[in-house]
């Protein structure tokens, strides 16, 4: 089944201790990116890859790292949470349709607390 | 750069009435369009998208979507809501020369039995 995995789906955490949320998906997508969810904002784009060890910031890159060793995975790395950080994130790839754009794939979601 | 707009944050509907969920966007060229459902903790679900060609889609669940390009409109409609219809709805758009999607603030969806 073609599917982007995130772990954990739940996470709590304290002010200042390293995270890391891996993402992986299983159909080869060249793109993958990330998103946080917040009431009232919808989803904005953090950080996005469009292959093996190439990235770039999205529009809320602050506080983020991310990388892209291997074409499968893309994980958010978070150095020094802050509870302005605590968000419902969304890893995604995708690839190009015979249509025109892209079609995207999202993971399950990832509900970070940071106390 | 590309934005869209959900005017409405919270709509109550009867189930069996009309719906219909307006998004507008702002973009310099031909977009492609999303409408995405996200019921109360759950992922992402892909309702229809719009690429080129019909500008009325058909998505899952009963779901439709007309491409108004005089008007930078793409709203979502629904002829008989579902009590299970109640969720959150975004509707999104994608510049096309990069895979990003932008996505508007959503659209809260009650309906009352």
């Amino acid at each position: 089944e073609a599917q982007v995995t995130q772990n954990p789906r739940y996470l709590i955490t304290v002010t200042g201790k390293k995270l890391t949320v891996t993402c992986s998906q299983n159909m080869n997508h060249e793109y993958m990116s990330w998103y946080r969810q917040d009431p009232g904002l919808g989803l904005r784009q953090i950080y996005y890859s469009m292959n093996v060890e190439v990235t770039d910031k999205g529009d809320v890159p602050e506080g983020y790292k991310v990388s892209r060793k291997e074409k499968r995975n893309f994980p958010l790395i978070l150095e020094s949470p802050s509870p302005n950080q605590t968000s419902l994130y969304f890893c995604a790839s995708s690839s190009p349709t015979t249509e025109g754009g892209y079609g995207y794939t999202f993971g399950s979601g990832t509900r970070l607390t940071v106390v | 750069a590309q934005s869209v707009t959900q005017p409405d944050i919270h709509i109550t509907v009867s189930e069996g009435a009309s719906l219909e969920l307006r998004c507008n966007y702002s973009y310099g060229a031909t977009p492609y369009l999303f409408w995405y459902v996200q019921s109360p903790g759950q992922g992402l679900q892909l309702l229809l998208k719009y690429f080129s060609g019909d500008t009325l889609v058909q998505g899952i669940k009963g779901f439709e979507a007309e491409f108004k390009r005089s008007q930078s409109s793409f709203n979502l409609r629904k002829p008989s809501v579902h009590w299970s219809d109640a969720a959150e709805y975004f509707c999104a758009v994608e510049a096309g020369t990069a895979s990003k999607l932008t996505f508007g603030t959503g659209t809260r969806l009650q309906v009352t039995l």
